[in-house]
Formats: structure tokens, C-alpha cells, sequence
């Protein structure tokens, strides 16, 4: 079993939807959380951190589920610009900073 | 400009010619780190480095090295380069924290015949 699970996509949306990913991860003992963003043949760049009590950025959303271990990521009013590879990553040990990569979602807003 | 710089950006080479991936960093961060991506796979870890002339093995080190002699530079060396080691390459730095902010090279991608 993969220690950070994403559902691979694509996820195919047209522009203004509301569009949201799962991650589930296996490490109870997992301490912090984030999404990446990735596009195309490029390098990921974090989008944001994932907060217990959950957390906004205009028109993102990131909320944790520590009892079923999984960590969710919402769009709302998708822009074309959206369209790119979202990454759920895993902070297992701090010392080390052992970020544990998901795959990633592919998202791809269509016109 | 804050980045970091990783070359050469794409290479072709033949098993067991030995290789050396350069990465630097301006931002003056103290870890570094190397990751491999392939398909299906997602990013897994090579080899980190917590300071100068500190290194530790990630989830896939075998097949490479690397060395931390300035903080700014972590090359990732294949002695004898084999098929299994075609991948995109990236090169990452942060400072110490729990951000979670990873900052990373544009990427290096090796093809080895």
C-alpha cells in the first residue's frame, strides 16, 4: 500500500465548477500536510499547507481528517489557469523533513 | 532572484558513463535534496543533506551519490549510469521549519541508453 494515495485522473471540468481531490495517507503518526501544484514538465510549487481545523485561500479550500486519515483540497470557480497536476505531500518526520509525495490529481478545466 | 539551479536540464548518456547532476542554491538554506519522479510513482526522495558536509540516504539511494562540501552546492553523481536511473530529476532546498515548502530546480531530465 502506497503511503499517500490520490485518485490519478484526470478530472475534466469546465470552467466555473466546483472541483475537489481526496488524499488518504497510511502514517497515523504523519505530522504535517500540504498540496502541491505541478504543471506540465515543470517543478511542483506548494499551494498550500493543510491546517487541522481547516484552512481557506481565496478560492481554495484544504481540510484534514486525522481520525480517517485523509486530507482534502476544493476549487472552487475553476479558472483555465487551474488546469495542472496537484500533489498531496506528507510530512512524516521533522528532523529529516521525509515529505512524502502523492502522485497527484490531474486537473484539466476545460472552456 | 531567489531559485534553484539545477544542469544540465536534459541529457542523454550510455550505461555506465559516470554523470554529475549540479544543484545551487542562493537562498542560503540549509537542507538540500535530491528526488527522482516517474510515472505512477510520484517523487521519491534520493538523497537529503541537513547542513555542510552532513548527507543521509532518502527512499532510493542506490545508484548515486552525493557530496555537501558548501552550502550552496549538492551535485548528484551516477558512477555507472544503467537504464533504471532514466527519470526527471529534482533538486530542492528549505530552510528549517515545518512550512513544508520545498523549493525546487526546474528539473533535469536523464534518458540512459
Amino acid at each position: 500500500r502506497k503511503e499517500v494515495e490520490q485518485d490519478p485522473g484526470p478530472f475534466n471540468v469546465p470552467e466555473g465548477a466546483t472541483v475537489a481531490f481526496n488524499c488518504t495517507y497510511s502514517n497515523s503518526a504523519s505530522q504535517s500536510f500540504f498540496w502541491y501544484r505541478q504543471d506540465c514538465r515543470k517543478e511542483p510549487k506548494l499551494l498550500m499547507s493543510v491546517y487541522s481545523s481547516g484552512n481557506e485561500d481565496g478560492r481554495f479550500t484544504a481540510q484534514l481528517n486525522r481520525a480517517s486519515q485523509y486530507i482534502s483540497l476544493l476549487i472552487r470557480d475553476s479558472k483555465l489557469s487551474d488546469s495542472a497536476t496537484y500533489l498531496c505531500v506528507v510530512l512524516l518526520h521533522t528532523g529529516r523533513r521525509a515529505l512524502t509525495f502523492g502522485s497527484g490529481t490531474r486537473l484539466q478545466v476545460q472552456p | 532572484e531567489a531559485q534553484v539551479t539545477q544542469n544540465p536540464r536534459y541529457l542523454i548518456t550510455v550505461t555506465g558513463k559516470k554523470l554529475t547532476v549540479t544543484c545551487s542554491q542562493n537562498m542560503n538554506h540549509e537542507y538540500m535534496s535530491w528526488y527522482r519522479q516517474d510515472p505512477g510513482l510520484g517523487l521519491r526522495q534520493i538523497y537529503y543533506s541537513m547542513n555542510v558536509e552532513v548527507t543521509d540516504k532518502g527512499d532510493v539511494p542506490e545508484g548515486y551519490k552525493v557530496s555537501r562540501k558548501e552550502k550552496r552546492n549538492f551535485p548528484l553523481i551516477l558512477e555507472s549510469p544503467s537504464p533504471n536511473q532514466t527519470s526527471l530529476y529534482f533538486c530542492a532546498s528549505s530552510q528549517f521549519g515545518d512550512t513544508g515548502e520545498l523549493f525546487f530546480g526546474e528539473g533535469s531530465r536523464l534518458t540512459v541508453l
